[in-house]
């Protein structure tokens, strides 16, 4: 167990409706990235959060977005769904947002279907 | 570009036997960590082993190890003595040791150990 939680683990919804995903991080942790996973594929960064503030964006889609609560949580938003955004969605978190030991530890992700 | 390139996109070895597992990496940066990831069924991403770019040793964790050449930025993972739950993807990465923290990733390499 990483200590990462995600929320939900499945969800399937249609075309053009709107997703909330939900991480906690680790205790202590401050630190938190979404990656986005298609089948067969590596892992696409999407964006990272530390400490409330956003810190890097990759390749985020402006349909989603996403933000880090004062209790360090954190949520994707993926609106105006379309088939090709199924895909398992990771958080990951770390002590810091620089440089540390490197490591992430993950979440179980959220397998997101549309159909 | 930053680029992390697993050649092999799926390899198969009897239990007990040993197996390497290819990366190669482009940057420009001297300082950076490099990992290897594993992604049994579970789909949880688990940190296998870590190399921090300025040690010449090579990182090993009980069965597994790795053969880090930085000049030739080549870091390969051996498992020996492999195990039928070590079945899985295996992804390598890296990131830099600056305060903009994220992992760049290959595209994964399936591992399927057999009884």
């Amino acid at each position: 167990d990483s200590g990462v939680t995600q929320t939900p683990k499945h969800l399937i919804t249609a075309t053009g409706q709107r997703v909330t995903l939900r991480c906690s991080p680790r205790s202590g942790d401050l630190s938190v990235y979404w990656y986005q996973q298609s089948l067969d594929q590596g892992l696409q960064f999407l964006i990272q959060y530390y400490n409330g503030e956003e810190r890097a964006k990759g390749n985020i889609l402006e349909r989603f977005s996403a933000q880090q609560f004062p209790d360090l949580h954190s949520e994707l938003n993926l609106s105006s769904l379309e088939l090709g955004d199924s895909a398992l969605y990771f958080c990951a978190s770390s002590l810091r947002g620089g440089a540390n030991t490197g490591e992430l530890f993950f979440g179980e992700g959220s397998r997101l279907t549309v159909l | 570009a930053q680029t992390v390139t697993q050649s092999q996109p799926e390899m198969s070895v009897q239990e007990a036997e040993t197996v390497t597992l290819s990366c190669t990496y482009d940057t420009s940066e001297n300082n950076y960590y490099l990992f290897w990831y594993k992604q049994p069924p579970s789909r949880q991403m688990i940190l296998v082993i870590r190399q921090e770019a300025y040690k010449q040793q090579n990182a090993t964790e009980n069965r597994f190890s790795v053969n880090f050449q930085k000049a030739a930025k080549s870091f390969s993972l051996k498992i020996s003595d492999s195990q039928l739950g070590d079945t899985a993807m295996y992804f390598c990465a890296f990131t830099f040791m600056d305060s903009n923290y994220q992992l760049i990733w290959g595209a994964g390499t399936k591992l399927i150990i057999k009884p």
